[in-house]
């Protein structure tokens, strides 16, 4: 049973560009959220899907948007990057019903804006 | 705003000893609260999840334990091994949302020296 899968691992792009991450999920989980963790911080929570829509924000500008697919993976998209964009981005995977269930973390995408 | 403190940010010890690691949180209307392990430029993994109705956990070398009316939830680690060396995070579940959208403590950086 494959857990949560990220990919790239690593990325390196410059100020102003555009990314694209990926997430897979823990087999049997629908729901994807998405973290952001600064070096030296606690992972801080970009957005949740479910159902193929942005259930949560947390306070992320608009640069950061994202989807799901109905095979339930996820896309972070960040637009015009900033050099405060560098951090590692983490997805973690949960089944979406409003039980004891706990979050599954991926590896991670390690993104480097230079 | 729920916020979420892990002191010290960084604890030393010999191998074999005993030690505790501490995580407040300002808001007691929680739903849970998870500890996790996170290796270096790796993701998150889940170690326990406590139930804000329950008192503690635990899972080999480690008890966690909640006081919510207090704010404090505190991680034991018995007999520590070179291998518990770690950055140590605390998450807290609100109560109103469901499990993505957790505030994280900046983590507590354990090293254990042969």
């Amino acid at each position: 049973d494959a857990g949560v899968t990220q990919s790239p691992t690593h990325l390196i792009k410059t100020r102003g560009q555009q990314v694209t991450l990926r997430c897979s999920p823990k087999s049997g989980h629908d729901t994807v959220s998405w973290y952001q963790q600064a070096l030296g911080q606690g992972p801080q929570f970009i957005f949740q899907y479910y159902e193929e829509e942005e259930r949560q924000r947390g306070n992320f500008p608009d640069r950061f948007s994202g989807h799901q697919f109905p095979n339930y993976s996820s896309e972070l998209n960040v637009n015009a990057l900033l050099l405060g964009d560098s951090a590692l981005y983490l997805c973690a995977s949960s089944f979406g019903g409003q039980g004891e269930e706990t979050q599954y973390f991926g590896p991670g995408t390690r993104l480097l804006v230079l | 705003k729920q916020e979420v403190t892990q002191i010290p940010a960084a604890l030393s010890v010999p191998e074999g000893e005993n030690l505790v690691l501490n995580c407040s949180f300002t808001d007691s209307a929680i739903y849970n609260l998870q500890w996790f392990r996170q290796d270096p430029g790796k993701g998150l993994t889940s170690l326990l999840l406590i139930q804000s109705s329950q008192r503690e956990q635990t899972s080999g070398r480690l008890n966690a334990s909640l006081d919510k009316s207090s704010g404090r939830s505190t991680l034991y680690i018995a007999a520590s091994q070179p291998g518990d060396s770690a950055t140590y995070l605390c998450a807290v579940r609100p109560t109103n949302t469901n499990a993505g959208k957790s505030t994280f403590g900046d983590g507590t950086t354990l090293t254990v020296k042969p």
